[in-house]
C-alpha cells in the first residue's frame, strides 16, 4: 500500500483556517485519498475523499496537487470540537483502511 | 443520522476468557470490519465480511479470532481464549457497498480489559 506523511501535531487558533498537509510521493493512479479523524475516546470518523479535482462538503475541503503527490485538508475555520487526530489514507484496491499515526490538532481558545 | 452501535461499552475479562464484542452495523449497509487500536498505538485492521464470510484478514486475525453474523442485524467479534495482548479499543464499521469510495462508518467501540 502506498504510504503516507503527515506532521505529528499542529496548532490552531479558533475560528480560524488549519491547513493539515499530507504527502503521497508513492500513490498509485487508482488510488483515492481519504481524510479520516478521531476525536478523543471516539471511533474514527470520515471526513472527506478524493481522486483528482479538489472536494468540498460541509466539514471541509480537500485541495490535491496537481501531480497527485500532496493534498491538504483544509477545515475553513476550526472549533475546539475539530480537535482530534486527523488521518489522510490512501485507499486502493483494499477496501480495508490503513491508518497511520495522522496529525494531532489541537485548537486553542 | 443512522449509525453504527456496539455493545458493551467496556468489557473486563480474565486471561484465557472468551469474550464476545457486538456490533449492529447501519441497516442497509452490506460490508463490515473490525478494526482494533491498543492504548496509544495505530488503528489496525483485523478483518472485513461480505455476504455472510470473510472476505479479507490481518495478520492479526488468528484463529484466536472468529466472526459471524448471527442474525440480519449483529455482527460479532469472538476472542477464544483472551490474552494481556488483546486488551484494545476494538471498533466496528460498515459500508454502503464494496466500494474503495465507500464511506466507512465506525462504532464508538468496546474498551476490552484483559486482566
Amino acid at each position: 500500500d502506498a504510504k503516507t506523511t503527515q506532521p505529528n501535531s499542529m496548532e490552531s487558533n479558533e475560528e480560524e483556517p488549519v491547513h493539515l498537509p499530507c504527502n503521497h510521493s508513492t500513490i498509485s493512479g487508482t488510488d483515492y485519498i481519504h481524510w479520516y479523524r478521531q476525536l478523543p475516546s471516539q471511533g474514527p470518523e470520515y471526513v472527506i475523499h478524493g481522486l483528482t479535482s479538489n472536494v468540498n462538503n460541509r466539514m471541509a475541503s480537500l485541495a490535491i496537487a496537481e501531480d497527485r503527490k500532496s493534498s491538504t485538508l483544509i477545515l475553513h475555520r476550526a472549533t475546539l470540537r475539530d480537535a482530534a487526530v486527523y488521518y489522510c489514507i490512501l485507499a486502493g484496491s483494499a477496501r480495508q483502511l490503513t491508518f497511520g499515526s495522522g496529525t494531532q490538532l489541537t485548537v486553542l481558545p | 443520522e443512522p449509525e453504527v452501535t456496539q455493545t458493551p461499552s467496556h468489557q473486563v475479562t480474565q486471561m484465557g476468557q472468551e469474550v464476545i464484542l457486538r456490533c449492529v452495523p447501519i441497516s442497509n449497509h452490506l460490508y463490515f470490519y473490525w478494526y482494533r487500536q491498543i492504548l496509544g498505538q495505530k488503528v489496525e485492521f483485523l478483518v472485513s465480511f461480505y455476504n455472510n464470510e470473510i472476505s479479507e484478514k490481518s495478520e492479526i486475525f488468528d484463529d484466536q479470532f472468529s466472526v459471524e453474523r448471527p442474525d440480519g442485524s449483529n455482527f460479532t467479534l469472538k476472542i477464544r481464549s483472551t490474552k494481556l495482548e488483546d486488551s484494545a479499543m476494538y471498533f466496528c464499521a460498515s459500508t454502503e457497498l464494496a466500494l474503495t469510495t465507500d464511506t466507512q462508518y465506525f462504532g464508538p467501540g468496546t474498551r476490552l480489559t484483559v486482566l
